[in-house]
């Protein structure tokens, strides 16, 4: 098992650009997560899915949007990047929202 | 508010022991995980406590006080490859999925 992929692993966009961040979970795991983190700041979870068919927002939403259209597969995307969206983002899933989550190797993303 | 205290930074020296303390403030507990990630690494599941008292996993052991708001991580017989920062995260009780992040302890071994 792969576990939980991401890709790209690392990207540099221009103000303005847009991309999408894919993660492909292969535990058959029913939640999942996207997060960033920021030098001295703790993850913070950007949005969430509980299934296949279903988003919500988390703490820090604002400026990226998500898409589960597969119980594998969670995208974020950023429509127009800012440099404040330099970070590294990382994927995570779990069996349920109780259990352990388990995380991808991460994307860092630089805005100039 | 929510919050979760980690020390920033620890330097311990090789063969011996550690103690990572995390203080939380969150609306009820359902939970703490720890979690070790290497340098440019994901983060990796080490341990959860959702009781009082010591859980201990080989060199790593997690202890949880809930009426003290209070964890630690001991690590003992500390190995080079220690060297990571240490997550603490706390599951609030209204919550099925959140999880409250603290910035993480990079603790350095040295030889």
């Amino acid at each position: 098992n792969a576990g939980v992929t991401q890709t790209p692993k690392f990207r540099v966009l221009k103000t303005g650009q847009s991309m999408t961040l894919l993660c492909a979970q292969d535990m058959n795991h029913e939640y999942m997560y996207w997060y960033r983190q920021d030098p001295g700041m703790g993850l913070r979870l950007i949005h969430y899915s509980v299934g296949e068919g279903t988003t919500a927002k988390g703490e820090v939403p604002d400026g990226y949007n998500v898409s589960r259209l597969k119980k594998q597969n969670f995208l974020l995307g950023l429509e127009s990047a800012a440099p404040s969206q330099t970070s590294v983002y990382f994927c995570a899933s779990s069996l349920a929202g109780v259990e352990t989550q388990y995380f991808g190797p991460g994307t860092r993303l630089l805005v100039l | 508010g929510q919050n979760i205290d980690q020390p920033t930074e620890m330097t311990a020296t090789e063969g011996a022991i550690v103690q990572i303390n995390c203080t939380y403030q969150t609306s009820g507990f359902n939970g703490l995980f720890w979690y070790q990630q290497h340098a440019g690494e994901a983060p990796t599941f080490l341990s959860y406590n959702v009781l009082d008292g010591l859980e201990e996993k080989g060199r790593f052991s997690s202890f949880l006080s809930r009426s003290k708001g209070y964890s630690y991580l001991l690590l003992k017989e500390l190995q080079m490859k220690d060297s990571a920062s240490y997550l603490c995260a706390v599951r609030p009780l209204a919550s099925n999925y959140q999880l409250i992040w603290g910035a993480g302890t990079k603790l350095i071994i040295k030889p």
